[in-house]
């Protein structure tokens, strides 16, 4: 069935490290994914992105990594801040369509 | 100056009755939705239109009622509201349907008494 990521995991970091929130995806036929982050009481916000031409695509202290043999995303956080606590979520789009599929989304916990 | 907005932020209603999300967005995107999240956070996609036509529709009850008046316009209708209606409702656009990120409006708070 159509199924992207875990129930609602928490992650919980220490400030200045480095953070890995995973996501596995279902659907062989997607070729698009999006990492979005949600803040309290706010809309999912665009984070990162990548096709599934590709394996790796870095921004700014963000790095996504994807594994098509696996069916496995992953969100690297680089020098995890407090301002960075939210909800993340991992969505796929399948086949360029009209209908993103999201993940339960990961917590993430940034201690001070 | 907001991207997508909707409005009401807060609705409280009885059961039964009928009330309308409306949203808008200013950046000249051809395709908008309707999410829902529920109380564990899973957010769920209902009606994406491209166009201002009806492109996806997932399973939704037909007491949903989407309606888009023009490309930056998509309104949510709902007739005789459930409690199990009650959820974070969001709006979003994205310049196509297809390998492109969404934007999203700041959802509305819907609480079925």
């Amino acid at each position: 069935g159509e199924s992207v990521g875990l129930h609602l995991p928490t992650l919980s970091v220490q400030e200045g490290d480095n953070s890995i929130i995973n996501c596995a995806y279902s659907n062989s036929a997607s070729d698009y994914f999006i990492w979005y982050k949600q803040e309290s009481g706010k809309g999912p916000q665009f984070i990162i992105d990548i096709r599934s031409n590709m394996d790796k695509r870095q921004g700014q202290r963000v790095t996504v990594l994807l594994n098509k043999t696996v069916k496995h995303l992953s969100l690297q956080i680089a020098a995890t801040q407090p301002g960075d606590s939210a909800v993340y979520f991992c969505a796929e789009n399948i086949g360029g369509g009209f209908k993103t599929i999201f993940g339960a989304g990961t917590r993430l916990f940034v201690k001070a | 100056d907001t991207a997508v907005s909707q409005t009401p932020k807060y609705l409280v209603t009885q059961m039964g009755n009928d009330k309308s999300i409306k949203c808008e967005q200013n950046l000249g995107h051809d395709t908008m939705y309707w999410y829902k999240q529920d109380s564990k956070k899973f957010l769920k996609i209902m009606f994406s239109y491209n166009n201002k036509e009806l492109i996806i529709n997932e399973t939704v009850p037909n007491r949903f009622s989407p309606k888009s008046p023009d490309k930056a316009h998509l309104n949510l209708h709902i007739n005789s509201l459930e409690l199990g209606d009650s959820a974070v409702y969001f709006c979003a656009s994205s310049q196509d349907g297809g390998y492109t990120e969404a934007f999203f409006g700041q959802g509305t708070r819907l609480t079925v008494v």
